[in-house]
């Protein structure tokens, strides 16, 4: 058990729908990562964000936005949601914004139909 | 950009002998070099990390992974496979510059009796 923990484990809705996932970070983490995985793209960096500012942006889309709140939980928001969007999605923090270990959680898996 | 390349897609490997997983980067000066590991359903655990220093990194479980500047490497090796290794094990580089962890594509890892 890595300390993060992340709902809803399974989400399955429709294409056009909008759904929140919510990451709570290990105790005394300031930094929150988010990933999606997919088979054909692998595993890829969102977004982090450290201490509720917004500190570095990967391969995230228009549709998706995330924040993080005062008690350093973090949502991640999917909208207008497509096919393609099915993937698991991994949240992870750690304990500075700087380099060093992540402490991934057990994921969502978000099914798009 | 910087990149990083897990040659071997799946490997078959029996319980006891020894294992390398092999991982290269690409990136113009010395990353942060991370070697995760993915149960079945579960989020990514770290095995081993490499920021700077002795080249040869031991980690938990076992495993080892050696950094070679001259090629680009940092291969994942164990000299004694157990079955409970049966995993996905990914390489991720972070620069210097930046927090975004780069993960490779990962190795699927099968322990045969």
């Amino acid at each position: 058990d890595s300390g993060v923990t992340q709902t809803p484990k399974h989400l399955i809705t429709a294409t056009g729908q909008r759904v929140t996932l919510r990451c709570s970070p290990r105790s005394g983490d300031l930094s929150v990562y988010w990933y999606q995985q997919s088979l054909d793209q692998g595993l890829q960096f969102l977004i982090q964000y450290y201490n509720g500012e917004e500190r570095a942006k990967g391969n995230i889309l228009e549709r998706f936005s995330a924040q993080q709140f005062p008690d350093l939980h973090s949502e991640l928001n999917l909208s207008s949601l497509e096919l393609g969007d099915s993937a698991l999605y991994f949240c992870a923090s750690s304990d500075s914004g700087a380099v060093d270990e992540q402490f991934f959680g057990p994921g969502t898996r978000l099914t798009v139909l | 950009a910087q990149s990083v390349t897990q040659p071997d897609i799946h490997i078959t490997v029996s319980e006891g002998a020894s294992l390398e997983l092999r991982c290269n980067y690409s990136y113009g000066a010395t990353p942060y070099l991370f070697w995760y590991v993915q149960s079945p359903g579960q989020g990514l655990q770290l095995l081993l990390k490499y920021f700077s220093g002795d080249t040869l990194v031991q980690g938990i479980k076992g495993f080892e992974a050696e950094f070679k500047r001259s090629q680009s490497s940092f291969n994942l090796r164990k000299p004694s496979v157990h079955w409970s290794d049966a995993a996905e094990y990914f390489c991720a580089v972070v620069t210097h510059t930046g927090n975004q962890f780069y993960f490779g594509t990962g190795t699927s890892l099968t322990v045969i009796p």
